[in-house]
């Protein structure tokens, strides 16, 4: 099946530092890429959507100047968060849509990354 | 986007079936219902995928009453490597970029 990958896996900053995370397809291409966070014990929590070529589309309470969210080309996706403090230690996730076509067979399934895990000291 | 609700969590022992199902009383026509397995510190991962009556794969089956207001992933035998939570997920996926949004889940416990 496809695949996603993000890197890097773990990441331990300091407070105030910013963190770039990257997402990347790698037999594929992604015109739409979806960022969630995940606490410990809970579900994901959509974050916004990258769109390749324009700007993300943020869900309602996520700060865009603080997630700043880049869709360069139609294999990558980044996420930066900026000026990090430890309430934004969390686990980050990627995901992209393969989409072989609209005819059968194309499930839209949601490929995801392995995930990020950001600690901010 | 249609709600999902699902149990928080089962306990099942292996070799067992076990049955997760999911509400969704306002799935919209266009709508698939997806199930998506997570482990921890992992990204999810596809499971499978219907739009109505039975869809089954190699590792699982998907039923779906006509109404569609609801859906049951079944797991065959499970074995203790099938302890994760499990997610469902209704959207229009064959049609647009529709965003997924998660709900609770359902944590599986497969106990020896």
């Amino acid at each position: 099946g496809a695949v996603v990958s993000q890197h890097p896996s773990r990441v331990i900053c300091k407070s105030g530092t910013s963190v770039k995370i990257e997402c990347r397809s790698l037999d594929f291409q992604a015109t739409t890429m979806f960022w969630y966070r995940q606490f410990p014990k809970k579900s994901l929590m959509l974050m916004a959507t990258s769109n390749e070529g324009s700007k993300a589309t943020y869900e309602q309470g996520v700060e865009k100047d603080k997630f700043l969210i880049n869709h360069a080309s139609l294999t990558l996706s980044t996420l930066t968060v900026t000026s990090a403090h430890p309430e934004d230690s969390s686990f980050y996730i990627c995901s992209a849509r393969f989409r072989a076509g609209r005819g059968p067979g194309d499930t839209g399934e949601l490929f995801f990354g392995e995930g990020s895990r950001l600690t901010v000291l | 986007l249609a709600k999902t609700t699902q149990p928080i969590s089962m306990d099942s022992y292996e070799g067992q079936e076990v049955n997760i199902t999911c509400s969704h009383n306002n799935i919209a026509t266009n709508d698939y219902i997806t199930w998506y397995q997570q482990f921890p510190s992992q990204g999810p991962r596809f499971i499978i995928q219907g739009y109505k009556t039975k869809v089954t794969n190699e590792v699982a089956s998907l039923f779906i009453p006509a109404d569609r207001k609801s859906s049951t992933l079944s797991l065959p035998r499970v074995s203790l490597s099938d302890t994760a939570v499990y997610y469902c997920l209704v959207g229009a996926m064959n049609t647009g970029f529709q965003k997924l949004v998660f709900g609770t889940g359902t944590r599986l416990l497969v106990s020896p």
